[in-house]
């Protein structure tokens, strides 16, 4: 089955610098790569997801990039804000479930 | 408009006992899932359902788990005879038409402990 690895663990920024979080997933068969933000006590919030037709996709501040061919897909934030600090899980699909990874404590200190 | 809503927010039980957490699904979806979260972990998939049907049960642990979902809305998942190991937040999510590429939207979950 499907395993999606992440990294790092955790990752402490300043305010206004990028943060990048990395995964791996093995299923080549994956098709769609979702990214979580999960602040503390509350259910994930999808911020950003890239299917397997794009290469890259940004929306505003954050931005995905898919390289199947490596089987990789990874997170940028930039400009990073302190209401950015979470927990980041990135997630692959390739039959019924999310296949989620362990997930990245963001840290920004202002 | 109204997301996924989870009931009850925490429930606490003893070890043997039977709960219930319930599941209410954006208005209009018919995919629902459901997955536990433990401490530090990301989320694990437990069971998905299309319409009234469990189309994958393939994440359930034990026979002590069981979910229904009987007028394709609403969601139940039942755990019997508790065991400490099952305190973890169970966390429900919904999609459009469950299919591959279809993005899951999570509600906030209930957190379970098991004394």
């Amino acid at each position: 089955g499907e395993n999606v690895e992440q990294h790092p663990s955790t990752l402490s920024v300043q305010e206004g610098d990028s943060a990048v979080i990395k995964c791996t997933y093995s299923d080549s068969a994956s098709n769609y790569f979702p990214w979580y933000k999960q602040e503390l006590g509350k259910g994930p919030q999808l911020i950003i997801d890239i299917r397997s037709n794009v290469g890259e996709k940004k929306d505003q501040r954050i931005a995905v990039t898919l390289n199947k061919t490596a089987k990789h897909f990874s997170l940028h934030i930039t400009e990073t804000q302190p209401e950015d600090s979470a927990v980041y899980f990135c997630a692959a699909r390739a039959g019924t479930a999310l296949i989620f990874g362990k997930g990245t404590t963001l840290s920004v200190s202002s | 408009g109204a997301g996924v809503s989870q009931t009850p927010s925490n429930k606490v039980t003893e070890k043997g006992k039977y709960v219930e957490l319930r599941c209410d699904p954006i208005s209009g979806h018919t995919a629902l899932y459901w997955y536990r979260q433990s401490l530090g972990q990301g989320p694990e998939f437990l069971i998905y359902f299309q319409g009234t049907g469990a189309a994958d049960d393939s994440g359930l642990p034990n026979d002590r788990f069981f979910a229904v979902r009987p007028e394709g809305s609403v969601s139940t998942l039942k755990i019997q005879r508790t065991e400490r190991g099952d305190s973890a937040v169970y966390l429900c999510a919904s999609s459009l038409m469950g299919n591959r590429a279809d993005t899951q939207y999570f509600g906030p979950g209930t957190r379970l402990t098991v004394l």
